[in-house]
């Protein structure tokens, strides 16, 4: 089917691993995004990219690196996971940017024990 | 910085009756876009309604409106004719957009609706 689909769906590990989370778009959106949902703060804007290869820092990005080799992918890599990283992550894209609908991945729910 | 502030963490309302869900905003912008998602227990995240600031008309998508004053900085959510499925976390956006075409969608904490039958 088409659409934005994030992996896995849940994630469990420890202090200090290395996690990726996965999201696949089909529309070959050019915009796409990365959020942390965290109760009492809504969604926080972790990362995104304009294009393949464009990238730029949001409001908390600090812990997280994410790459755009194919305007389809977008992956988020937790480098040394912490109990602080324990969140819902949010993968979504849109065609023109913040001014359109954003399409959300169903979501990862990742801790971190 | 840009925030978005929704002052009430959760509501209830009665399955067939109104409910309206309060947001504010602050921004130095003149033209800018407002939008209310819906997250429901599935955890997929919904666009409900959008609104373009530059336009007097407060939006409208069948059973949800929003009213909109621009000086106020508000953007309540109305719900009319309240069903079950209505129930969920809303939660307002402002794009953060600073001059540029893309940016940051900035949320706000959410709000929680319960819905009783």
């Amino acid at each position: 089917d088409a659409g934005i689909t994030q992996s896995p769906r849940y994630k469990i590990t420890e202090t200090g691993r290395q996690v990726t989370l996965m999201c696949h778009q089909t529309w070959s959106h050019s915009y796409m995004f990365w959020y942390r949902q965290d109760l009492g703060h809504g969604l926080r804007l972790i990362y995104y990219s304009a294009a393949a290869d464009i990238t730029d820092k949001g409001e908390v990005p600090d812990g997280y690196v994410v790459s755009r080799s194919k305007t389809e992918n977008f992956p988020l890599t937790l480098e040394s996971a912490t109990r602080s990283q324990t969140s819902v992550y949010f993968c979504a894209s849109s065609v023109e940017g913040v001014h359109e609908k954003l399409f959300f991945g169903s979501g990862t729910q990742l801790s971190v024990l | 910085a840009q925030t978005v502030t929704q002052s009430q963490p959760e509501m209830s309302v009665q399955e067939a009756e109104t409910v309206t869900l309060s947001c504010t905003y602050d921004t130095s912008e003149s033209d800018y876009y407002l939008f209310w998602y819906k997250q429901p227990p599935s955890r997929q995240m919904i666009l409900v309604i959008r609104q373009e600031a530059y336009k007097q008309q407060n939006a409208t998508e069948n059973r949800f409106s929003v009213n909109f004053q621009k000086a106020a900085k508000s953007f309540s959510l109305k719900i009319s004719d309240s069903q079950l499925g209505d129930a969920a976390m809303y939660f307002c956006a402002y794009p953060n957009a600073g001059g540029t075409s893309y940016g940051k969608l900035t949320f706000g904490q959410g709000t929680i609706l319960t819905v009783h039958p």
